[in-house]
């Protein structure tokens, strides 16, 4: 089956550092990514859209600036947190899609722990 | 807009009990539904979907019926166990191909 690749898994940074998460599809072409923000016992709020080859589309107060996404190829989307401050802790969940094979369908990645200290 | 609605956690249930976990829905046209599982720390797996009225969607012994009439999709499952115990959220997706999630809820089984 569809398998997302998504690391690092856990990640402790500085503040002001940034920080880059992969998410990559193993075995299908990616046309749609998706980046999620999870807080703890809460459910997944959309950040981002992203479609290959295009820029992301970011939810309402998203800033996209300080998360920056980057779909390059259809197998592979970065996010970015620049300048992280300790309210950016967070886990961080990728979703990717397949258009065309699957469109219906959607596949996580198994999520980054991000600890801003 | 679209929202989803399930049951508040957290259930916690002996193991070999029956489980229903509620989901309504509100959405224009006709959305795919789903019910996705997350173990902690880890990210989510689909656990079943529907893409139209009255398909049932069924996966290790879960079971959801798409019910366009009381737009509804809650998730059944005849006997749980405990590795059963892990959040489950209710989800749609609709003609944007955005997932709309609930808030989830947290499933505990005691043996």
């Amino acid at each position: 089956g569809a398998v997302v690749s998504q690391h690092p898994s856990w990640v402790i940074c500085k503040s002001g550092t940034s920080v880059k998460i992969e998410c990559r599809s193993l075995d299908f072409q990616a046309t749609t990514m998706f980046w999620y923000r999870q807080f703890p016992k809460q459910s997944l709020m959309l950040m981002a859209t992203s479609n290959e080859g295009s820029k992301a589309t970011y939810e309402q107060g998203v800033e996209k600036d300080k998360f920056l996404i980057n779909h390059a190829s259809l197998t592979l989307s970065t996010l970015t947190v620049t300048s992280a401050h300790p309210e950016d802790s967070s886990f961080y969940i990728c979703s990717a899609r397949d258009g065309i094979a699957d469109p219906g369908g959607y596949t996580f990645g198994s999520g980054t722990r991000l600890t801003v200290v | 807009g679209n929202s989803v609605t399930q049951m508040e956690g957290p259930v916690t249930l002996s193991e070999e009990a029956f489980l229903t976990i509620n989901c309504t829905y509100t959405a224009t046209g006709y959305p795919s539904l789903f019910w996705y599982v997350q173990y902690p720390g880890e990210g989510l797996q689909l656990l079943l979907k529907a893409t139209k009225a009255d398909d049932k969607g069924s996966n290790k012994g879960f079971e959801a019926t798409y019910r366009k009439e009381t737009t509804s999709f809650h998730l059944e499952k005849g006997s749980v166990q405990v590795s059963d115990s892990a959040v489950y959220f209710c989800a749609l997706s609709g003609s944007n191909y955005k997932l709309t999630f609930g808030k989830g809820t947290l499933l505990t089984v005691n043996p």
